[in-house]
């Protein structure tokens, strides 16, 4: 079945420096990738999103670009603050395939600590 | 906008005990609704998804159910607890801003303790 990836945290970091959190899925069909990010106690929010390969999500400084022959969807900011750390996502959703509606199916999750 | 709503925020529950956690959302009708469990340290698992009044899809077989009396409302029980229910439980509606795109977007999340 369908599944997704993650590199396994935690991933330590200074503040501005550069971050990679790798992601890779399998799935069949056309599914679109999306990166959540969950801060302390708090639900999960959507950080950005492509719906077909070669496509770039971005949000807030993060990028991911979906690449269908390699099957990844890794997170990038060229400069971490602080208040990135949280835990991330990484999830697909079947789309087409799944005819009533996008289920997700997510990563273990990243821990990434920012320390000043 | 759209807004969604869970609660309670924290519950402390003993072993045997019933359960319901509510969900709501604002701001849309007919929305596809989900419930999630995230246990500690570990990643999201779907347990029940509805995409109407009444229609609910179960993902795991559990001690757990879920029921959609409203529209925009979702509901998760428990006749009695087990304490591997113990977990953050994510309630999130889904948008659809394109064909065959679907984007779901989550609640603040219940923690639920079985003691």
């Amino acid at each position: 079945g369908d599944s997704v990836t993650q590199m396994e945290g935690p991933v330590t970091l200074s503040e501005e420096a550069f971050l990679t959190i790798n992601c890779t899925y399998t799935a069949t069909g056309y599914p679109s990738l999306f990166w959540y990010v969950q801060y302390p106690g708090e639900g999960l929010q959507l950080l950005l999103k492509a719906t077909k390969a070669d496509d770039k999500g971005s949000n807030k400084g993060f990028e991911a670009t979906y690449r269908k022959e390699t099957t990844s969807f890794h997170l990038e900011k060229g400069s971490v603050q602080v208040s990135d750390s949280a835990v991330y996502f990484c999830a697909l959703s079947g789309g087409a395939i799944y005819n009533q509606g996008g289920k997700l199916i997510f990563g273990q999750g990243t821990e990434l600590s920012v320390k000043p | 906008s759209q807004t969604i709503h869970q609660w309670p925020a924290t519950l402390v529950q003993p072993v045997g005990s019933p359960l319901s956690l509510e969900c709501t959302v604002e701001g849309t009708s007919n929305p596809n609704l989900y419930w999630y469990r995230q246990a500690a340290g570990r990643g999201l698992q779907l347990l029940f998804y509805s995409v109407g009044i009444g229609q609910i899809s179960s993902e795991v077989p559990q001690n757990l159910s879920a029921s959609r009396p409203q529209d925009r409302q979702f509901i998760l029980s428990s006749k009695k607890l087990l304490l591997s229910d113990s977990g953050f439980y994510l309630c999130a509606w889904e948008k659809r801003p394109g064909q065959g795109i679907y984007e779901q977007y989550f609640g603040p999340g219940t923690r639920l303790t079985v003691t």
